[in-house]
């Protein structure tokens, strides 16, 4: 099952434009984590931000996290052709393994 | 090695055979997850385990697939009776997971086993 659902599914974007990626969640979580993922590689860590917490920053990375609203947001500033990747979020449901989304494919062009 | 290692990095079948897949996880790291990825599709939990014990397999599809961790690190999937509808990509991620299993920390993933069955 897949907890996660990111929007929009794709993203085309040019560089330096900024990128922004949801993600809805249906239940209580702990902890939400953005990771990202380059064709035919595994997935790399980005950000995680506690269900106490409403923003955080990585770099130029921005996550926010509504847990009213159960989503989250992921804003990539100043976009680079190496940013082209598909981005996943992940929710923790207090000790279970993290459930992932079906995942945001995001292309820069230059 | 530092990271998260798997092998084959690829494998290909006969439907109806027996597969291994491999996993060995950094060193010290006590949580170790297999997914499963379909092309286009998100990474699907199959089993979490903690120490030597699988501390949830809840995401295993049916009863072909199993895994073991004998001594705590290195862990093995092992999918019998293969069909085609196993073909994917098989991600092992671990963890430090510091908080004994109460609050899922960063995962650190290999690069996975592509696995076609044909």
């Amino acid at each position: 099952s897949q907890q996660g659902e990111e929007d929009p599914q794709a993203l085309s974007i040019q560089e330096g434009e900024n990128a922004t990626m949801n993600c809805s969640y249906k239940t209580s979580i702990n902890n939400l984590q953005w990771y990202r993922q380059n064709s035919g590689r595994g997935l790399v860590h980005l950000i995680l931000i506690r269900s106490n917490e409403r923003e955080k920053h990585s770099g130029r990375l921005r996550v926010t996290l509504d847990t009213s609203k159960k989503s989250s947001s992921l804003l990539i500033t100043a976009s680079r052709a190496a940013d082209t990747a598909s981005y996943f979020c992940a929710t923790d449901q207090a000790g279970t393994a993290l459930i992932f989304g079906k995942g945001t494919t995001l292309s820069v062009s230059s | 090695g530092a990271g998260v290692s798997q092998t084959p990095s690829n494998k290909v079948t006969e439907k109806g055979k027996y597969v291994e897949l491999r996993c060995d996880p950094i060193s010290g790291h006590t949580a170790l997850y297999w997914y499963r990825q379909s092309l286009g599709q998100g990474p699907e939990f199959l089993i979490y385990f903690q120490g030597t014990g699988a501390a949830d397999d809840s995401g295993l599809p049916n009863d072909r697939f199993f895994a073991v961790r004998p001594e705590g690190s290195v862990s093995t999937l092992k999918i019998q009776r293969t069909e085609r509808g196993d073909s994917a990509v098989y991600l092992c991620a671990s963890s430090q997971d510091l908080n004994r299993g109460t609050n899922t920390g960063e995962l650190f993933f290999g690069e996975g086993s592509r696995l076609t069955v044909l």
